[in-house]
């Protein structure tokens, strides 16, 4: 497997709280991306970077905000938690982003968030 | 924005018996990249496709690229108990970053 750690891998938080997951990579891919995954839904992408502080949204952007400050971390924070946002959250990881660019994408191992 | 359908949702077989989940595009892509998701688990990569018509084969599983590149299948010979799991296309289009996944395939096997 790709060198993408996450953590924490399980948390419980409460509705209305401030929550930050992180992904760190030692492969020094450009490209890291975070998912959640939802029963019914696939993985929907978040939020993505192609560089150190170079980032843009996803499909599901809203209530989330990332940030890339070194190659190897990519954070992800919920400003403020909701139910809705309780699900599985990957990070992925890719040497390119463009088609034809190794840009198969390498997953970590995910994190369980449940907002209650 | 581009939307990538996946079917069947769910499939369950016997154990020996053959498995296809077809993948379908909006849009025309560039590449198709098919991932496998154990239970409780993260998805792996398992291959990309980028020519029209293009057909690859890792062991007993097939993958085809459709003519027009906007549909995709995967094809099991022989399941076996290994494959359980859920199957994920996922599509890129020219010029985009990223990849759009399908909602996948839960491969569901009785012995």
């Amino acid at each position: 497997d790709a060198g993408i750690t996450q953590s924490p891998r399980h948390k419980v938080t409460e509705t209305g709280t401030p929550v930050t997951l992180r992904c760190h990579q030692t492969e020094n891919h450009r490209y890291m991306y975070w998912y959640r995954q939802d029963p019914g839904h696939g993985l929907r992408l978040i939020h993505y970077s192609y560089g150190v502080k170079d980032t843009d949204k996803g499909e599901v952007s809203d209530g989330y905000s990332v940030s890339r400050s070194k190659t190897e971390d990519f954070l992800l924070t919920l400003e403020s938690a909701t139910s809705s946002q309780t699900s599985v959250y990957f990070c992925a990881i890719s040497e390119g982003g463009l088609a034809g660019s190794y840009n198969e994408q390498f997953f970590g191992p995910g994190t369980r968030l449940t907002v209650l | 924005g581009q939307q990538v359908m996946q079917i069947p949702q769910y499939q369950h077989v016997q154990e020996g018996e053959d498995f296809t989940t077809y993948c379908n595009s909006s849009t025309t892509l560039s590449n198709i990249q098919w991932y496998k998701q154990r239970p409780g688990g993260h998805p792996v990569f398992l291959i990309q496709l980028v020519k029209s018509g293009e057909v690859k084969k890792q062991k007993r599983l097939t993958f085809q690229f459709g003519e027009a590149k906007k549909n995709s299948s995967l094809h099991i010979t022989a399941t076996q108990t290994t494959d359980v799991g859920t199957y994920f296309c996922a599509g890129q289009e020219g010029g985009a970053d990223g990849l759009t996944f399908g909602k996948g395939t839960h491969l569901i096997i009785q012995p």
